[in-house]
C-alpha cells in the first residue's frame, strides 16, 4: 500500500524557516517524479514545486510565488522528499501536501501537515 | 499557464439527484501526444484530495461507476449519476497538459 506522511509543519514567525519531510512507501520512491501543493485555509489548491527522479534528470520546479525562497530535495536513500521553506510569509499558511505523480496524475496524497505563519 | 475555471463554485444537491460540474480552459488541453489531461479530483472534509478520474473520463481505482467525466478540447464535464452522502466535499478539475499543472477553483458539492 502507498503511504505518503507529512511532517515538520508548525507555528513559525514571518521570516523564519520551516522544513517538511515527506516519508514514502509503498513504491519505488527513487522512480517517483514528487511534487508539493497546498492549500490555505478554505482556499483551493495551489501547486509549490515538483522534482523529478534523479534517472530521469532530477529537474526541480517552483511556482512563482515560492521561487527563492523554497528548495526541493529528496533522500533516494530514505525514501524522504524535503521542502526546505525560509523567508516565510503570511500568505505561506497552508497545509502542505506531497503528492506522488504517475501518468500524469497525483495518484496518491499524504494526510497534509500545516504550517501557520503568523507572529 | 493555462487557467482552469469550474462552474459551479458551490451545488446544493438532493441525495439520490445527479449533479454536474463545468470546468473549462483557457486553452485546448490536447496534448501533441493526442491525449488529453485533464482529470477530475475529490476532496472530503478534513481530507487529502484524491483522484478520481483521469484523461477525462476514466475512472481511478475504486470509483464507483455513478461517476463520470466527459468533454474534449477546453470544455469538460463531471457528473455524478445520483449523489451519494459521502460525494460531499470539494470537486477539482486539474490540467496536466502543459506544466505547471494547474487546478480549478473547486465546487462545493453538499445535500440540501
Amino acid at each position: 500500500e502507498v503511504q505518503l506522511v507529512e511532517s515538520g509543519g508548525g507555528l513559525v514567525k514571518p521570516g523564519g524557516s520551516l522544513r517538511l519531510s515527506c516519508a514514502a512507501s509503498g513504491f519505488t520512491f527513487s522512480n517517483a517524479w514528487m511534487s508539493w501543493v497546498r492549500q490555505a485555509p478554505g482556499k483551493g489548491l495551489e501547486w509549490v514545486g515538483r522534482i523529478q527522479s534523479k534517472i530521469d534528470g532530477g529537474t526541480i520546479d517552483y511556482a512563482a510565488p515560492v521561487k527563492g525562497r523554497f528548495t526541493i530535495s529528496r533522500d533516494d536513500s530514505e525514501n524522504t522528499l524535503y521542502l526546505q521553506m525560509n523567508s516565510l510569509r503570511s500568505e505561506d499558511t497552508a497545509v502542505y501536501y506531497c503528492a506522488r505523480e504517475n501518468d500524469w496524475n497525483y495518484v496518491n496524497w499524504g494526510q497534509g501537515t500545516l504550517v501557520t505563519v503568523s507572529s | 499557464e493555462i487557467v482552469m475555471t469550474q462552474t459551479p463554485l458551490s451545488s446544493p444537491v438532493t441525495l439520490g439527484q445527479p449533479a454536474s460540474i463545468s470546468c473549462r480552459s483557457s486553452q485546448s488541453l490536447v496534448h501533441s501526444d493526442g491525449n488529453t489531461y485533464l482529470n477530475w479530483l475529490h476532496q472530503r472534509p478534513g481530507q487529502p484530495p484524491r483522484l478520481l478520474i483521469y484523461k477525462i473520463s476514466n475512472r481511478f481505482s475504486g470509483v464507483p461507476d455513478r461517476f463520470s467525466g466527459s468533454g474534449a478540447g477546453t470544455d469538460f464535464t463531471l457528473k455524478i449519476s445520483r449523489v451519494e452522502a459521502e460525494d460531499v466535499g470539494i470537486y477539482y478539475c486539474i490540467q496536466a497538459t502543459q506544466f505547471p499543472w494547474t487546478f480549478g477553483q473547486g465546487t462545493k458539492v453538499e445535500i440540501k
